[in-house]
């Protein structure tokens, strides 16, 4: 099994400001890695595709990188509705993997 | 694209549920699914996956032997049912496609339906 994992569990920012989130696999995923967005009370947002592709409908502002092992997820400048909790998930093979998800709050 | 889950409710530990997704506007049939479970308070976990036709299926470790998954194609349905279920099983159960923007992305979600086991 694939172990994902994030850092750091919560990022405060404050808005305006520029978000970096990690996500680290234990094998080489390729780019077969997506991130998520999850707003209280609600279900999951798919965000980014293959490492780097965001959705459709998804801001600029996201934005993804990386390859192999070392994710990071980027959003050039937080607004209001961007604090959640954002979580990668790895498909490359099986079972699907998640991280365990980084709280962005508001500093 | 719409997909509302249904069946979840409270069951003792040992009991039985059947999870139903409806969905609608999209090509069900074109899609293949997954149930994908959130424990109270915690992260995200996938347990299970049907291809197009019922033929190809995943599980994970944890649910293996006890759930299984279905779909009816003419019924735009998904269904997991799920046996010998413990505590360690409540959570909100969605249902998701994938294959639309990536082959293994959950890339539309049901609302949830919660799941608790207990006494």
């Amino acid at each position: 099994e694939t172990v994902v994992t994030q850092s750091p569990a919560t990022r405060s920012v404050s808005p305006g400001e520029r978000a970096t989130l990690s996500c680290r696999a234990s094998q080489s995923v390729s780019s077969d890695l997506a991130w998520y967005q999850q707003k209280p009370g609600q279900a999951p947002r798919l965000l980014i595709y293959d490492a780097s592709t965001r959705a459709t409908g998804i801001p600029a502002r996201f934005s993804g990188s990386g390859s192999g092992t070392e994710f990071t997820l980027t959003i050039s400048s937080l607004q209001s509705e961007d604090f959640a909790v954002y979580y990668c998930q790895q498909y490359n093979n099986w079972p699907r993997t998640f991280g365990g998800g980084t709280k962005v709050e508001i500093k | 694209v719409q997909m509302v889950e249904s069946g979840g409710g409270l069951v003792q530990p040992g009991g039985s549920l059947r999870l139903s997704c409806a969905t609608s506007g999209f090509t069900f049939v074109s899609y293949t699914m997954n149930w994908v479970r959130q424990a109270p308070g915690k992260g995200l976990e996938w347990i299970s996956y049907i291809g197009e036709t019922p033929a190809s299926v995943q599980y994970a470790d944890s649910v293996g032997g006890r759930f299984t998954i279905s779909r009816d194609n003419a019924k735009n349905s998904l269904y997991l049912q799920m046996n010998n279920l413990r505590a360690d099983d409540t959570a909100v159960y969605y249902c998701t496609t994938s294959g639309g923007y990536s082959y293994g992305t959950f890339d539309y979600w049901g609302q949830g339906t919660l799941v608790t086991v207990s006494s």
